[in-house]
């Protein structure tokens, strides 16, 4: 089955900086990963999520790169704030019906002021 | 826009008892997903359902079942709780199963 990796498991940046954070997969049939934002006592958030037939997207301050070959995708987070602090995951699933999404273990992101 | 319900937002039960969690997708989406998630941990896959047809299955203890009803809204029966059940149960649906999947709140269970 797929497995999920997510590095750094914590990331403190001061406001202004850039967050990136990493994750690979492992089942090569997985082609599409969303990320999601959950902050405490919440629910996850879908923020950004790419198909395997692209290899960036952009929305606003936040951008996800997919790099297929070596099972990679990473997010991007520009310009942070204070509100941007919460545990982001990164999922794949195979996008052939009733998607099942296999999570990373998450990365506390704080960001100070 | 309207979001998924989940009911109740907290619960505390007693080991051996019952509980059962609801959860109402967004309005026309009828493709609905459970998950677990545990203190510090990644939420993980128990089960889905596609036109109230079960569609997809995760690590869900036997003890536990879920439905999905006409109205697309489901429910997760657990029984013979235990001290490690203890975490929050996500819901989440999306329309068909080749598009995004958007989370509820979440229920919060606590087995004592």
């Amino acid at each position: 089955g797929e497995n999920v990796e997510q590095h750094p498991s914590t990331l403190s940046v001061q406001e202004g900086d850039s967050a990136v954070i990493k994750c690979t997969y492992s089942d090569s049939a997985s082609n599409y990963f969303p990320w999601y934002k959950q902050e405490l006592g919440k629910g996850p958030q879908l923020i950004i999520d790419i198909r395997s037939n692209v290899g960036e997207k952009k929305d606003q301050r936040i951008a996800v790169t997919l790099n297929k070959t070596a099972k990679h995708f990473s997010l991007h987070i520009t310009e942070t704030q204070p509100e941007d602090s919460a545990v982001y995951f990164c999922a794949a699933s195979r996008d052939t019906g009733f998607q099942k999404l296999v999570f990373g273990t998450g990365t506390r992101l704080l960001v100070s002021p | 826009a309207a979001g998924v319900i989940q009911s109740p937002r907290h619960l505390i039960k007693e080991k051996r008892e019952t509980a059962t969690l609801k959860c109402y997708p967004i309005p026309r989406h009828d493709t609905v997903y459970w998950y677990q998630q545990g203190p510090g941990q990644d939420p993980q896959f128990l089960i889905s359902f596609y036109e109230k047809m079960q569609s997809d299955k995760g690590s869900i203890p036997d003890r536990f079942s879920a439905q999905q009803f006409s109205d697309y809204h489901s429910e997760l029966n657990m029984s013979s709780l235990e001290l490690g059940d203890s975490a929050l149960y996500f819901c989440a649906s999306s329309f068909g199963g080749n598009t995004e999947a958007f989370f509820g709140q979440g229920t919060r269970l606590t087995v004592v």
